[in-house]
């Protein structure tokens, strides 16, 4: 156990369809990042939150959005599901924001129908 | 712009056989660099990282060397294991205030007995 927790593990769902991702920290990171891991791009950063904050954006479709709630977990929400975002999503937290060796948790996979 | 590319997988070895994962980058500034492991169905692992040039990381037998005059982050083991078979992901932190990581695609290690 990574002590980064992530649910749900497994998540299939049709197109056009809303998902909630979440995930929990390790015990005293304050930093939450997301990434998708797909077959044809490889690992793609997603968006990064410092204690609350958005910090960092990649990637991220105009159909995503995520938030750090006040006890640091993360929600990431896909919506207008297309079959393209099938994929893995990972979540990750550090203690601070300098991305100085992260924490991953197992993911989220998530398939779209 | 900031990039890693690794060598393409996968790589078949025989038990005791010695590794080289070649792993090289593009960056601006001075970028930390990170070796990530991830086994079947779980998420990445740290395995090693270097801040500077010319540091060496080093974990579980295996190391990396930042090389700043070839802009490369080897990774190598003397002498592998079955349990050793991975993906490995070469990744980069450029210098500044986010944490996003970088990642190479990813080289897939097959030791057999």
């Amino acid at each position: 156990d990574s002590g980064v927790t992530q649910t749900p593990k497994h998540l299939i769902t049709a197109t056009g369809q809303r998902v909630t991702l979440r995930c929990s920290p390790r015990s005293g990171d304050l930093s939450v990042y997301w990434y998708q891991q797909s077959l044809d791009q490889g690992l793609q950063f997603l968006i990064q939150y410092y204690n609350g904050e958005e910090r960092a954006k990649g990637n991220i479709l105009e159909r995503f959005s995520a938030q750090q709630f006040p006890d640091l977990h993360s929600e990431l929400n896909l919506s207008s599901l297309e079959l393209g975002d099938s994929a893995l999503y990972f979540c990750a937290s550090s203690e601070w924001d300098d991305g100085d060796g992260y924490t991953f948790g197992s993911g989220t996979r998530l398939t779209v129908v | 712009g900031n990039s890693v590319t690794q060598m393409e997988g996968p790589v078949t070895l025989s038990e005791e056989a010695f590794l080289t994962i070649n792993c090289t980058y593009t960056a601006t500034g001075y970028p930390s660099l990170f070796w990530y492991v991830q086994y079947p169905g779980e998420g990445l692992q740290l395995l090693l990282k270097a801040t500077k040039a010319d540091d060496k990381g080093s974990n579980k037998g295996f190391e990396a060397t930042y090389r700043k005059e070839t802009t490369s982050f080897h990774l190598e083991k003397g002498s592998v294991q079955v349990s050793d078979s991975a993906v490995y992901f070469c990744a980069l932190s450029r210098s500044g205030n986010t944490g996003k990581l970088i990642f190479g695609q990813g080289t897939t290690l097959q030791v057999k007995p």
